[in-house]
């Protein structure tokens, strides 16, 4: 178990529609880093958030938008939603901005139907 | 951003061989170079990790090496074991550290 807390595990749902995915980072984490891993694909960076401010963006869609709490849980929404977008997301925490070792949430499966 | 590739893509060897899987980087001002291993269905996992003024680490079976003129670091597998088969990932940080980039990733498979 990594501390890192990735909720649901699961979500099926219809193009169109809009989900939100969660992520509470380790004890003490400061950063969150979300990504997304399509079939067979590698893992591609989506946003980082560092002590509830955004720090690095990277191929996100505009349809799809993140934010960090007080709390310094993440949350990802992900909008209009499309077949393509069908993928496992997962957010990982680290201690500081300039991150180095990442720990891995067990991730989401979205399935868009 | 930061240009990362890995190679080879897939890799197959005989249980107790070696695997070596090479990742190139761009960023010259990259700084930490670690490597996690992904089994199938799992998360990523960090295995092993290197700073920019050390040339060499080695935990156990595994060890990483860094060329920084060459710009490119290698994941050392020795006398390999099924348990090894996953999808290996490096993910060099470069110099602003806040976008981490990950290779496209190696599918080693190890046969008995």
């Amino acid at each position: 178990d990594s501390g890192v807390t990735q909720t649901p595990k699961h979500l099926i749902t219809a193009t169109g529609q809009r989900v939100t995915l969660r992520c509470s980072p380790r004890s003490g984490d400061l950063s969150v880093y979300w990504y997304q891993q399509s079939l067979d694909q590698g893992l591609q960076f989506l946003i980082h958030y560092y002590n509830g401010e955004e720090r690095a963006k990277g191929n996100i869609l505009e349809r799809f938008s993140a934010q960090q709490f007080p709390d310094l849980h993440s949350e990802l929404n992900l909008s209009s939603l499309e077949l393509g977008d069908s993928a496992l997301y997962f957010c990982a925490s680290s201690v500081a901005q300039a991150s180095e070792k990442l720990f891995f949430g067990s991730g989401t499966q979205l399935s868009v139907l | 951003g930061e240009n990362v590739e890995q190679h080879p893509s897939t890799l197959s060897v005989q249980e107790g061989d070696s695997a070596v899987i090479k990742c190139t980087y761009s960023d010259s001002a990259s700084n930490y170079f670690p490597w996690y291993k992904q089994e199938l269905g799992k998360r990523p996992q960090l295995i092993i990790d290197i700073r920019s003024n050390v040339g060499e680490k080695k935990d156990q079976r595994i060890a990483v090496t860094l060329n920084k003129t060459a710009k490119h670091f290698s994941l050392h597998i020795t006398e390999t074991q099924p348990e090894d088969s996953a999808v290996y990932f490096c993910a060099p940080r470069g110099g602003g550290g806040n976008k981490l980039t990950f290779g496209t990733g190696t599918q080693l498979k190890v046969e008995l």
